[in-house]
C-alpha cells in the first residue's frame, strides 16, 4: 500500500459544484502539503498544515479550503469549482523538521467541466 | 521574486548517449536545491538535496552539481527507464519549496 493515499484518483464534475480530494498517511509525519500541478508552471503550493492545529495558505489558496482531522488526514476543497481549477492535484508529507523532501501521493486529476 | 527556471522543456536522447539538464535559479539566502524524478501517473520522487556551491550527488546513471546560480543534472548512460520528468526545486530558510516547470527526458533504445 502507498504510504500518501489520495481519493479519488480521477473526477470530472461541473462548475459550480462542491469537490473534495481526500489525502491519508502512514508515514507518521506532523507536516502535510497540497500542490496543484498545471503543465508549464510546476507544482504550486495551495495549502499546508504543520499539525492538526496549524493550517497555512499557500501560493494559490483563493477558491480552496483545506481541513486537517487528524495527523495522517488533510482534505482540500472546492466550495464552487470553476473551470481553471482543472489540474492535476498532489498531496505530500515531510519530517517534522524544515526539510524539502517531500512525500507525494499518486495525484488527483480534477475536471471542471 | 524567486524563479526557478529548467531547461531544454524536453529532452530525447539515444541510450548510451550522456547530457545534463539544467535548473537555474534566482534566490535570496537559498537553503537547499532538490530534484526529484516524476514517472507518468504518478508523484514526484524525491533524488537529491544540494546545499552548498560545489556540492556533487550521485546516484547510479544520476549525478547533480550545485553553482551559485545553477544546477546541472548529469545523466550518464541513459537507460530508458530514466525516462520521466525530472523536477527541480529551491528553499529558502524559512519557506515553502519553489519548483521550476520540469524536463521531460525521453531515452529511446
Amino acid at each position: 500500500d502507498a504510504d500518501v493515499t489520495q481519493t479519488p484518483r480521477n473526477r470530472i464534475t461541473k462548475t459550480g459544484k462542491r469537490i473534495m480530494l481526500e489525502c491519508s498517511q502512514t508515514k507518521g509525519h506532523d507536516r502535510m502539503y497540497w500542490y496543484r500541478q498545471d503543465p508549464g508552471l510546476g507544482l504550486r503550493l495551495i495549502y499546508y498544515s504543520f499539525d492538526v492545529k496549524d493550517i497555512n495558505k499557500g501560493e494559490i489558496s483563493d477558491g480552496y479550503s483545506v481541513s486537517r482531522q487528524a495527523q495522517a488526514k488533510f482534505s482540500l476543497s472546492l466550495e464552487s469549482a470553476i473551470p481553471n481549477q482543472t489540474a492535476l492535484y498532489f498531496c505530500a508529507t515531510s519530517e517534522n523538521r524544515d526539510t524539502g523532501e517531500l512525500f507525494f501521493g499518486e495525484g488527483s486529476r480534477l475536471t471542471v467541466l | 521574486e524567486d524563479q526557478v527556471t529548467q531547461s531544454p522543456e524536453a529532452l530525447r536522447l539515444q541510450e548510451g548517449e550522456s547530457s545534463s539538464l539544467n535548473c537555474s535559479y534566482t534566490v535570496s539566502g537559498l537553503r537547499g536545491l532538490f530534484w526529484y524524478r516524476q514517472d507518468p501517473g504518478k508523484g514526484p520522487e524525491f533524488l537529491f538535496t544540494l546545499y552548498s556551491a560545489g556540492e556533487e550527488k550521485e546516484k547510479e546513471r544520476l549525478k547533480a552539481t550545485l553553482t551559485k546560480k545553477e544546477s546541472f543534472l548529469h545523466i550518464t548512460a541513459p537507460k530508458p527507464e530514466d525516462s520521466a520528468t525530472y523536477l527541480c526545486a529551491v528553499q529558502k530558510y524559512g519557506n515553502k519549496l519553489v519548483f521550476g516547470a520540469g524536463t521531460i527526458l525521453r531515452v529511446k533504445s
